[in-house]
């Protein structure tokens, strides 16, 4: 079965520094692999997505993801954090029809 | 619509109630997911609708749980008999043809709070 393991529940940055969240997926088929960002009391966001085409893939608000086959590792960075950044960060991978969560990152940006 | 619309926002209900929740996809859409998210827990797949037709159920956590699409556009999720470990928000996602083609849109959620 697909499914994906987000790494550190909180992660807490300076305003400025490198954003790193870890996400590894579990799958005997390539995968299509998914970030997304939730703010408080919203609904998820699309932030980017793998489907094989380029391993480096840009997204939104400056994030990008780099797709790993040899670690099975898709994890999403950013250059320089904003604080408008903070927010809850979701990988997720399709498992035939649906999409299947991981637990979910929590990001501070500290001023 | 101009994105995927969920009603109620919030909806506090008494252990034993049955309660319904509502979702409006954007137009057009054929596909349609129910999530489920207990606090601190990323989303759990409940159910899956392609136009009307239930293609999978395997997420709902007991037969207290049951959604229905009738005319393949506005889908609702009712849970009867509410218990407390029911309480969580509820997400609505919808896109033109699944996840694997298209961007999935979700709803801002149903906060329940079973008490």
């Amino acid at each position: 079965a697909q499914s994906v393991t987000q790494l550190g529940s909180h992660v807490s940055v300076s305003e400025g520094a490198l954003v790193l969240l870890r996400c590894n997926y579990s799958s005997s088929v390539p995968p299509y692999l998914f970030w997304y960002v939730q703010y408080p009391n919203q609904g998820l966001q699309l932030l980017l997505k793998y489907t094989s085409a380029a391993t480096l893939v840009k997204g939104i608000n400056g994030f990008e993801a780099e797709f790993k086959k040899s670690e099975t590792s898709f994890h999403l960075t950013k250059p320089s954090a904003h604080m408008s950044d903070a927010a809850e960060y979701f990988c997720a991978v399709v498992r035939g029809g649906d999409m299947r969560f991981g637990a979910g990152t929590r990001l501070t940006v500290k001023p | 619509g101009a994105g995927v619309s969920q009603s109620p926002r919030y909806k506090v209900a008494k252990r034993g109630q049955d309660v319904a929740l509502r979702c409006d996809p954007i137009s057009g859409h054929v596909s349609l997911f129910w999530y489920q998210q207990a606090l601190g827990q990323g989303p759990e797949f409940l159910t899956y609708f392609q136009n009307e037709a239930q293609l999978d159920k395997s997420g709902l956590p007991s037969d207290r749980f049951f959604a229905e699409r009738p005319e393949g556009s506005v889908s609702t999720l009712k849970i009867q008999r509410t218990q407390q470990e029911d309480s969580a928000v509820y997400l609505c996602a919808s896109s033109q043809q699944g996840f694997r083609n298209t961007e999935a849109f979700f709803g801002q959620g149903t906060r329940l709070t079973v008490v």
